[in-house]
């Protein structure tokens, strides 16, 4: 079936630098999801992309859905501590969302 | 409204026993979802359900039974405990197809199997 492969697993930052994180496709994607989870809490959803090359801020975060809607990417700009936690996209899989491995991003103050 | 509410919150079962973790939802959402979370592992799909009295498998059901008998409620079933079920366990809805909307999740349920 249809799978969200993300990238990097693990990202260590000093507080201040960027983060990136990256997920690709085999094929193509109706519309993507982004979610956080927090250590020890439950994912929550951050944002959805539907259109090919769309472009979403929510303050630091910037989300960007690809041209050809197989992959998307989310950055945080100037991180800072309270951004520590697990990134996760997803993406649709007939009519139910595959949910990619995550990359659990760590603060150092 | 209480969102997604599962109960209970920590379980430890010994192998070979049975339980059912609940899950219920008062938002009136057609999509209810099981998934199961192991460290490196993301979210893995157990089952699914589209409605009141329909049901499928996602990609890891075996050892797991559900039923969807009201819109609000998605019990899931552990037949036979094997401490492989060791994990988190997350209940989620959406308020119709589940590859499109956005999913609410509950707070989770820490199973360990001994």
């Amino acid at each position: 079936g249809q799978q969200v492969m993300q990238i990097p697993q693990y990202q260590h930052v000093q507080e201040g630098e960027d983060f990136t994180t990256y997920c690709n496709s085999s094929t193509t994607l109706s519309n993507i999801q982004w979610y956080k989870q927090r250590p020890g809490g439950h994912p929550v959803f951050l944002i959805q992309l539907v259109k090919s090359g769309e472009v979403k801020k929510q303050k630091r975060l910037t989300f960007q859905f690809g041209e050809a809607k197989k992959n998307s990417s989310l950055h945080i700009t100037a991180t800072q501590t309270t951004d520590v936690g697990t990134y996760f996209c997803a993406g649709p899989s007939g009519s139910r969302l595959t949910f990619g491995e995550g990359t659990q991003l760590t603060v150092n103050p | 409204n209480a969102g997604v509410t599962q109960t209970p919150k920590f379980q430890v079962l010994k192998t070979g026993q049975s339980m059912t973790l609940q899950c219920a939802q008062d938002m009136n959402h057609e999509y209810m979802s099981w998934y199961r979370q192991d460290p490196g592992m993301g979210l893995r799909l157990i089952h699914y359900s589209v409605g009141a009295g329909i049901t499928d498998q996602g990609e890891v059901p075996n050892g797991y039974n559900v039923s969807r008998s009201t819109t609000e409620d998605f019990p899931l079933r552990l037949l036979s405990a094997a401490p492989s079920q060791t994990s988190v366990y997350f209940c989620a809805s959406s308020p119709r197809r589940g590859d499109y909307y956005e999913q609410y999740f509950g707070p989770g349920t820490r199973l360990t199997v001994t």
